[in-house]
């Protein structure tokens, strides 16, 4: 199966800082990579699929990028509705793995 | 706006058969290519897939609980169940359904049950 890892496991920040996530996979992925958001209690919801493309919704600060192995999640300008949970999943095989997620709280 | 709600016993006993139907309201469980997932979530850790299937009865099992799982669809009642044998401790998690647009890089899970709590003990 394919492993995911992400890092940091938790990062601190204020309102208005620019954060960025890196989630990598045991072997290359291609495009096949989500990066959710989950708040405490709630389901996670899907935030950027195929790498970079944005679902339906969510706010522009939030970005993605990466290929093969590497990917990056970039927050913009931090919002106070941002301090969460968030993983990462791949897709590209018949079997989906996610990471163990990054917690961003307030520093 | 499609929804998803998942229900089912909230406790069960080690060694027995846990069971989750998860409803789709909203939408149809037949349309298109979508499939339709269980994710679940031990309580403080990371989300693990168990599997999916599409209406047309495709099945797709994470393969550390392969010999565990059985998901099945129900179109006339518009839902799809979760069948997890011989229930240990570990499997107390909450249990999210979700839907995913199809196979072969679709994999995103774009629409997401409440999750429903379910303790394994005696």
């Amino acid at each position: 199966d394919i492993q995911m890892t992400q890092s940091p496991s938790t990062l601190s920040a204020s309102v208005g800082d620019s954060v960025t996530i890196t989630c990598r996979a045991s072997q290359d992925i291609s495009t096949s990579l989500a990066w959710y958001q989950q708040k405490p209690g709630k389901a996670p919801k899907l935030l950027i699929y195929k790498v970079f493309s944005l679902e339906s919704g969510v706010p522009s600060r939030f970005s993605g990028s990466g290929s093969g192995t590497e990917f990056t999640l970039t927050i913009s300008s931090l919002q106070p509705d941002d301090f969460a949970t968030y993983y990462c999943q791949q897709y590209n095989s018949d079997v989906f793995t996610f990471g163990p997620g990054t917690k961003v709280d307030i520093k | 706006q499609l929804q998803l709600q998942e229900s089912g016993p909230g406790l069960v006993k080690p060694s027995e058969t846990l069971s989750l139907t998860c409803t789709v309201s909203g939408g149809s469980i037949t349309s298109s290519s979508y499939y339709w997932g269980w994710i679940r979530q031990p309580p403080g850790k990371a989300l693990e897939w168990i599997g999916s299937i599409h209406f047309l009865g495709n099945t797709y099992y994470n393969p550390s609980l392969n010999s565990r799982v059985t998901i099945s669809v129900d179109m006339s009642k518009n839902h799809f169940s979760l069948r997890l044998t011989s229930v240990t401790a570990a499997d107390t998690a909450v249990y999210f359904c979700a839907k995913h647009p199809g196979l072969h890089g679709h994999g995103n899970f774009d629409s997401w049950g409440l999750g429903t709590l379910v303790t394994v003990s005696s």
